[in-house]
């Protein structure tokens, strides 16, 4: 079964304070993603990745950056946490080539700024 | 850009059927999906279709594709307690991303 794991369930930063979210998957996929998660949104593409140090920005890359060195690994980075920026965020990974394109998804982290 | 649309709430007596609906407005898209997120969990995979179906049946879940107009349903039949949940309609194209809709809460009553 695809495996895709989030460093924390839960995180409670300072407004202003730098933000890591990890993300790491244990099926070779080629594609990584970030989403947030908010109520009556549904969820947007924050970035994407679909190779080692590749990124292509989602549809709100606003007052984030993303981080991919390992193949398995995708960081989500907060430069400066604002409290707009509370929600849950979600790690995705796929597989390229021919195919459904589904993701699989980590657990999420809630994210809390005050 | 692409529009996936869900209807927010849905409440459905146990052992009845669930439909849930959710429209696209992108044509080319290339398979459609419905996920499903219990509370405190990330997404998990349903089921899926190609765009070039109109039904796929599995156990209790029945989706129904009418490209005409750009309609999506997933029946669940007999739905059970642990059927509540979030269940979000996405497509994809030609690249590997996902257009969400907003998600449809699904709660079972007894």
């Amino acid at each position: 079964d695809v495996k895709v794991t989030q460093s924390s369930r839960y995180l409670v930063k300072r407004t202003g304070e730098k933000v890591f979210l990890e993300c790491v998957q244990d099926m070779d996929h080629e594609n990584m993603f970030w989403y947030r998660q908010d109520p009556g949104l549904g969820l947007r593409l924050i970035y994407f990745s679909y190779d080692v140090k590749m990124k292509e920005k989602g549809d709100i890359p606003e007052g984030y950056s993303v981080s991919r060195e390992k193949k398995e690994r995708f960081s989500l980075i907060l430069e400066s946490a604002s409290t707009n920026q509370t929600s849950m965020y979600l790690c995705a990974s796929s597989a390229q080539g021919e195919g459904s394109y589904e993701q699989y998804f980590g657990p999420g982290t809630r994210l809390t700024v005050t | 850009g692409e529009d996936v649309e869900q209807s927010l709430f849905l409440s459905v007596r146990e052992g009845d059927s669930s439909v849930i609906n959710c429209t696209y407005t992108d044509s080319s898209s290339t398979y459609l999906y419905w996920y499903k997120q219990e509370p405190g969990a990330g997404l998990q995979l349903l089921t899926y279709i190609f765009s070039n179906m109109d039904m796929k049946q599995d156990q209790r879940l029945t989706v129904l594709l009418n490209k005409k107009d750009k309609h999506l349903s997933l029946r669940i039949a007999d739905t059970q307690t642990g059927d509540s949940a979030i269940y979000f309609c996405a497509e994809s194209f030609n690249d590997y991303k996902l257009s969400f809709g907003a998600g449809t809460t699904v709660t079972v009553r007894a």
